[in-house]
């Protein structure tokens, strides 16, 4: 078992550039999550998926993030045109899911951003 | 708010030393705590959770109402226990919220 895939695993570009990072998550689990760390902090959710439903994207900055789930499987985050504050290390973790229960979330390797 | 405070940003101690991993949180209602460890060039994983109520690693954690807090300990610190540790906790909708990460470097 491979765990939570994501690439790239790191990734430097221009401010106002765009970027994309993909998530395989577990096979089976289907929730799914995006974290983003930055330097020197814990994860903070920026959205939860379950399935392809969007459940969670309180946190998620609408004006130049987005992501999707097609298929309720693999998840790509987007950003769009990336700031200089956007440097951080996105995270993204998988679990299963039933009401009321509260699975371990696995998490990825992460992809570090910088943005010059 | 819900806030989960790690007043301790790096703690050394030498092998065979007790160590405790400090942790506070914010929460209303009744939260559900977990320890999150990351060791070096590995990814996030899960350490333990207080409704377990296990010792993993001979690392345990009580999670204390009255004080709001979720301590991690360990009696006989080793030196592979070196790693950041996260306290999190979550309110019951899947959403974990970390605190900012203690690392623990045991020395020789």
């Amino acid at each position: 078992e491979a765990g939570v895939v994501q690439s790239p695993r790191y990734k430097i570009i221009e401010k106002k550039q765009p970027v994309a990072f993909w998530c395989n998550p577990i096979s089976g689990h289907n929730t799914l999550y995006w974290y983003r760390q930055n330097l020197g902090q814990g994860p903070e959710l920026l959205i939860r998926y379950e399935n392809e439903e969007a459940v969670d994207d309180s946190q998620l900055p609408k004006d130049r993030f987005s992501a999707e789930r097609l298929k309720g499987v693999d998840s790509t985050l987007k950003i769009q045109p990336a700031e200089l504050g956007d440097s951080a290390v996105y995270l993204c973790a998988s679990s299963p899911w039933l009401a009321g229960v509260l699975y371990e979330q696995y998490f990825g390797p992460g992809t570090r951003l910088t943005v010059t | 708010a819900q806030r989960v405070t790690q007043p301790e940003k790096l703690l050394s101690v030498f092998k065979g030393a007790p160590v405790e991993l400090k942790c506070n949180y914010s929460y209303s209602g009744s939260p559900e705590l977990f320890w999150y460890v990351q060791y070096s060039r590995q990814r996030l994983q899960l350490l333990l959770r207080h409704i377990s109520r296990e010792s993993i690693k001979g690392f345990t954690a009580d999670l204390n109402k009255g004080e709001t807090s979720f301590h991690l300990k360990k009696p006989f610190a080793q030196e592979e226990d070196s790693a950041m540790y996260y306290c999190a906790l979550s309110s019951h909708t899947d959403k974990l919220i970390f605190g900012t990460g203690t690392r623990l470097q045991v020395f020789p």
